[in-house]
């Protein structure tokens, strides 16, 4: 098993542009998420799915989109990249429920918004 | 809502000594899960351990063990015999037993851990 694989690894955008980040799991998982890591803020949600077809907003989801189009794949896209947007982006997937429920992480994207 | 709070944000330990992270959480669920991760500078998430709260027994993995006070709302992570490998950052996560919106996961800020050779 891959477990949790991240594309890319570091990603420079200027302000305005428009990006894909990829996530996709080969677990089986139904849960999966997305969250983002800034400097003395741990880690925060932006969004995540139960299922595939099914989307939720978390704590921060402002100036991205999400679908979840099959149980794999689950992509985060930036519309309009702005310099707040800087961070490094974590994907994430486990079981929805149960003693199973450890999230497994991908290796982080670093996106940098000049 | 649910929230952690790691009240160290760095902590320094010497090589073979034993160290204590703290964690509180705010939750009115009963049950619930909590967690360690650790973060080295490859900032992979690797979980250390983990806790059902419906146990009072506290886990333990190897060198990491916790002290969970539920009453108190209270998971302290205690690594024995510090190694160079474990300096990292730690988080401390919270994820309620329910599904849905309620197994996602909320971090603590995070607490720096350097080991002194």
């Amino acid at each position: 098993n891959a477990g949790v694989t991240q594309t890319p690894k570091f990603q420079v955008l200027k302000t305005g542009q428009s990006m894909t980040l990829q996530c996709a799991q080969d677990m089986n998982h139904e849960y999966m998420s997305w969250y983002r890591q800034d400097p003395g803020m741990g880690l925060r949600l932006i969004h995540y799915s139960v299922g595939a077809g099914i989307t939720d907003q978390g704590e921060v989801p402002n100036g991205y989109n999400v679908s979840r189009s099959t149980t794999e794949d689950f992509p985060l896209r930036l519309l309009s990249a702005a310099p707040s947007q800087t961070s490094v982006y974590f994907c994430a997937s486990s079981y929805s429920r149960g003693l199973a429920n450890e999230q497994f992480f991908g290796p982080g994207t670093r996106l940098t918004v000049l | 809502a649910q929230t952690v709070t790691q009240s160290q944000p760095e902590m320094s330990v010497q090589e073979a000594e034993t160290v204590t992270l703290s964690c509180t959480y705010d939750t009115s669920e009963s049950d619930y899960y909590l967690f360690w991760y650790k973060q080295p500078p490859s900032r992979q998430m690797i979980l250390v351990i983990r806790q059902e709260a419906y146990k009072q027994q506290n886990a333990t993995e190897n060198r990491f063990s916790v002290n969970f006070q539920k009453a108190a709302k209270s998971f302290s992570l205690k690594i024995s015999d510090s190694q160079l490998g474990d300096a990292a950052m730690y988080f401390c996560a919270y994820r309620s037993a329910g599904g849905g919106s309620q197994g996602n996961l909320i971090f603590g800020k995070g607490t720096k851990l350097s080991v002194k050779p």
